[in-house]
């Protein structure tokens, strides 16, 4: 049963740490997105990585966060340091889009990291 | 303005009700998504839409490109439908990035 796996599900973490957070997404998907959720601002757009490459991270803030995808089963965004205003549920999602006919599949989504830092 | 707008913002039902949630944008569009957000956080995606109608079981999703509206629609309502929905569209140059809407809060009652 293929599923996009997160981890950790669930992290807290203090001030100014370094927070790490890993996406595997379906094997074979070449589109994976990074999204985080807070209640105030609901969904939002990260950044995105098309066979590896990204191509979209104007959703980030750059000082702080870094979205990396050091091979094509494995996903990371790193936070660092962490503050208390990125707390929120941090999505991935992957997905496959064929380039040539302008296609693509829906997006599949893992359970989530829930990050609070204090 | 908001690009994606969803209504209504909550809504309660009875079990066995018929439900629409709607969804509006402005902005042209390569794919509409429906998403579901269960109250434990995990997002599902139900369907992905550029023209016509889908129906999966109880769920039919509908979009009218030159309207720029989608509807989802939830036959026999039932307690476990309760749920986040969310309107997500993937623009036509925006490659395959998703602007979401603000999502529906729907709550059956047996």
């Amino acid at each position: 049963d293929a599923r996009v796996t997160q981890t950790p599900r669930h992290k807290v973490t203090e001030m100014g740490q370094e927070v790490t957070m890993r996406c595997q997404p379906i094997l074979g998907h070449n589109t994976v997105f990074w999204y985080r959720q807070t209640m105030m601002q609901g969904l939002e757009l990260l950044a995105y990585f098309r066979n590896r490459a990204p191509l979209d991270d104007s959703g980030m803030p750059k000082d702080r966060f870094s979205a990396e995808m050091p091979d094509a089963t494995l996903a990371t965004l790193k936070i660092q340091p962490s503050e208390p205003r990125d707390s929120a549920v941090y999505f991935c999602a992957s997905g496959l889009v064929f380039l040539d006919r302008g296609l693509g599949t829906e997006a599949f989504f893992g359970q989530g990291t829930r990050l609070t830092v204090v | 303005k908001n690009e994606v707008e969803q209504s209504p913002q909550n809504l309660t039902a009875q079990e066995g009700e018929f439900i629409t949630i709607n969804c509006s944008y402005s902005v042209g569009i390569s794919a509409l998504h429906w998403l579901q957000q269960h109250p434990g956080g995990g997002i599902v995606s139900l369907f992905m839409l550029s023209s016509g109608k889908k129906k999966h079981g109880r769920l039919i999703a509908t979009i009218n490109i030159q309207e720029k509206h989608s509807s989802l629609h939830i036959t026999a309502s039932h307690p476990r439908d309760s749920a986040v929905y969310i309107c997500a569209v993937r623009s036509e140059t925006s490659g395959s990035r998703l602007t979401f809407g603000e999502g529906t809060q729907l709550t059956v009652n047996p």
